[in-house]
């Protein structure tokens, strides 16, 4: 079955970290792009990172430049992003998306909300 | 970072009708150009890619156009499952950016 599938979301506090993890599956994983678009709460929707098929070549919207770090695990077939410092404007769901030039697998989203 | 803008923002049609969504890129972005779409609660879609192909399984009401900087959605006789918001998003540079979004109500 192709399918991406997110974890690693929850509460946490202004300033703290956590890990998404998105796993892959039904398809060669190894041989895409990858990116982590997030969708604040009523609002539309941002890439904020992205990962060439071998993860050598990484980019980042300049909202999260520095804090967010994208990787992935091709012997695993898991796409992860690092996000520390976080701060209430990064509260919104994260989707994990495949794709070079069109996104045409997406997870299920992923709620992360940064509240003391 | 190249900016997306789409226009309406909403647009009430009803079931038959047929609405144009436009987009505009901030430079020209060729023909790198997707449209999605959302549903509530659900991650999107895509339904164009490269600025006239129609994705696999995507009805053929909808069609796209446009080149350079000016983008068009056309969707041809409304169905009721096609209410939704639709995204457009341009793939000439990583990370890719996303139009704010043209909800797309029953009227």
């Amino acid at each position: 079955q192709v399918q991406l599938v997110e974890s690693g979301g929850g509460v946490v506090q202004p300033g703290g970290s956590l890990r998404l993890s998105c796993a892959a599956s039904g398809f060669t994983f190894s041989s895409y792009g990858m990116h982590w678009v997030r969708q604040a709460p009523g609002k539309g929707l941002e890439c904020v990172a992205f990962t060439r098929n071998d993860g050598r070549e990484k980019y980042y919207a300049d909202t999260v430049k520095g804090r967010f770090t994208i990787s992935r695990d091709n012997s695993k077939n898991t796409l992860y992003l690092q996000m520390n410092s976080l701060r209430s404007e990064d509260t919104a769901v994260y989707y994990c998306a495949k794709g070079e030039a069109r996104l045409d697998l997406w997870g299920q989203g992923n709620l992360v909300i940064v509240s003391s | 970072d190249i900016q997306m803008t789409q226009s309406p923002s909403s647009l009430s049609a009803s079931v038959g009708d047929r609405v144009t969504i436009a987009c505009r890129a901030s430079q020209s972005i060729s023909r790198h150009l997707n449209w999605y779409q959302q549903k509530p609660g659900t991650a999107p879609k895509v339904l164009i890619y490269a600025t006239s192909s129609l994705e696999s399984g995507v009805p053929s009401r909808f069609s796209g156009s446009g080149s350079g900087t000016d983008f068009t959605l056309t969707i041809n006789t409304l169905q009721p499952e096609d209410f939704a918001t639709y995204y457009c998003q341009e793939s000439y540079s990583v990370p890719f950016s996303f139009g704010q979004g043209t909800k797309l109500e029953i009227k």
